[in-house]
């Protein structure tokens, strides 16, 4: 069955850039969309972006100027990295599959808490 | 952009129904057929319970049920169990061409 399991560096300072991981199994990460989300402790979910076949990309605005989305074929990989983080950056990330827009987020992964504190 | 408008939370009794709302605008839930409806349990990853407003995955139960009127998009669990109790939360498509998500909503079984 399809497996993402995200992985990071759980803490980092203000302004460095965060690097995460997203390794899937289970399906050829070629297809589908791939979605990073984020969750503050305690508050909601926030979409941050997706990347798809080809390269394609789709950023939330809010997070657009700062980031990457990216996939490594060869590694069945999905990466993102935001850069200059501050404390408002601090949640636990997800990366999920999609199917299509009717279905953009079917298959989640566990998620990786990020702590931005000096 | 605000967040969709789900009520904070919502209770009943084992068996009953209960409905939770998800209101946007007439550029989010209004314009697409692109709402889904995600469940959460404490301390796990959300779970896509409906998409396409309307349908489910293979293996959500036929408890679960999703509908769109207007600009208000609403999840309907029948039979209400004890692992029901959970956080839902909604999401949809907008006309900026991001995804959304409302507040969520806590859900008590009594």
């Amino acid at each position: 069955q399809v497996q993402l399991q995200e992985s990071g560096p759980g803490v980092l300072n203000p302004s460095e850039t965060l690097s995460l991981t997203c390794t899937v199994s289970g399906v050829s990460i070629t297809s589908s969309y791939w979605s990073w989300i984020r969750q503050s402790p305690g508050k909601g979910l926030e979409w941050i972006g997706y990347t798809y076949y080809g390269g394609n990309t789709n950023y939330n605005p809010s997070l657009k100027s700062r980031l990457t989305i990216s996939a490594d074929t060869s590694k069945s990989q999905v990466s993102l990295k935001l850069n200059s983080v501050t404390a408002a950056d601090t949640a636990v990330y997800y990366c999920a599959r999609g199917l299509s827009y009717f279905d953009i987020l079917r298959d989640w992964g566990q998620g990786t808490l990020v702590i931005v504190s000096s | 952009q605000s967040a969709l408008t789900q009520p904070a939370s919502l209770s009943g009794s084992p068996g009953q129904s209960i409905t939770i709302s998800c209101t946007g605008t007439s550029s989010d839930v209004g314009a697409y057929n692109y709402v889904s409806w995600y469940q959460q349990h404490p301390g796990k990853a959300p779970k896509v319970l409906i998409y396409g407003v309307t349908d489910r995955p293979s293996g959500t139960s036929t408890r679960f049920s999703g509908s769109k009127s207007g600009n208000t998009a609403s999840l309907t669990i029948s039979g209400l169990q004890t692992e029901d109790e959970a956080q839902y939360f909604c999401s949809s498509y907008t006309s900026a061409g991001t995804w959304m998500f409302g507040g969520g909503t806590q859900v008590t079984v009594l």
